[in-house]
């Protein structure tokens, strides 16, 4: 089974609208970390958010923030109030286990590919 | 702060040749991760270091690929006999084990074509 799952390979949204971009994963550890990482088309890889697994409260980050509902399984990000730079690809991402514990690696998504249209 | 750097930005070698990627580290992060970014997909891992050592090397893809870091800083990634099949972005992150969610910073890549 996959860990990471976006089922959105593209998605197309006007200026000023929010946007959702799902995200749904697959653990059977009890603590885990949720990232969002947008890759433009530089190619460079810019942390979004985090949401770690006992935070209680979804992650915020300026206009960025992760919808965490924990028992489905789900990290979407929401976008609001898109802007024309926000056209890039955007992977979600966990980390198993406990943060600094030997478990770092990342797995990642295939990723939404995300246009905003003026 | 200087963030994660790497050189070269691009490879052309041809197939058989030996290969060595570098990533400097955002000073005083001691955890270095090497990940692969094939065309059009997402990234998977490659090797993890805290300091010196490598305890997870689970997703070095062959015995062709191997890596070291010396002095808790750079590290290199070496490719030897390369195949077309490792054509690809190869990007390192860095992270602080200080922090409590361990957010890894990701360098510009290597763009590796092997021809």
């Amino acid at each position: 089974a996959q860990k990471i799952t976006q089922t959105q390979p593209g998605m197309f949204v006007q200026e000023k609208e929010a946007v959702t971009l799902d995200c749904t994963y697959d653990t059977s550890d009890q603590s885990y970390g949720l990232f969002w990482y947008k890759q433009p088309s530089s190619g460079e890889m810019i942390f979004l958010i985090y949401q770690g697994s006992y935070d209680e409260q979804n992650a915020t980050e300026g206009r960025y923030s992760l919808n965490f509902q924990k028992a489905r399984k789900s990290a979407n990000l929401v976008i609001s109030a898109s802007q024309l730079g926000d056209s890039a690809m955007y992977f979600c991402a966990m980390r198993e286990g406990r943060p600094n514990f030997g478990n770092e690696k990342l797995t990642f998504g295939t990723g939404t590919r995300l246009t905003i249209i003026p | 702060g200087a963030g994660v750097s790497q050189s070269p930005s691009n490879k052309v070698t041809e197939k058989g040749k030996d290969v060595e990627l570098r990533c400097d580290p955002i000073s005083g992060h001691t955890a270095l991760y090497w990940y692969r970014q094939r065309l059009g997909q997402g990234l998977e891992f490659l090797i993890y270091f805290q300091g010196n050592s490598a305890p997870d090397k689970s997703g070095l893809p062959s015995d062709r690929f191997s890596a070291e870091r010396t002095g808790e800083s750079v590290s290199t990634l070496t490719i030897q006999r390369t195949q077309q099949e490792d054509s690809a972005v190869y990007l390192c992150a860095s992270s602080a084990d200080y922090l409590s969610t361990d957010t890894q910073y990701f360098g510009p890549g290597t763009r590796l074509t092997v021809l």
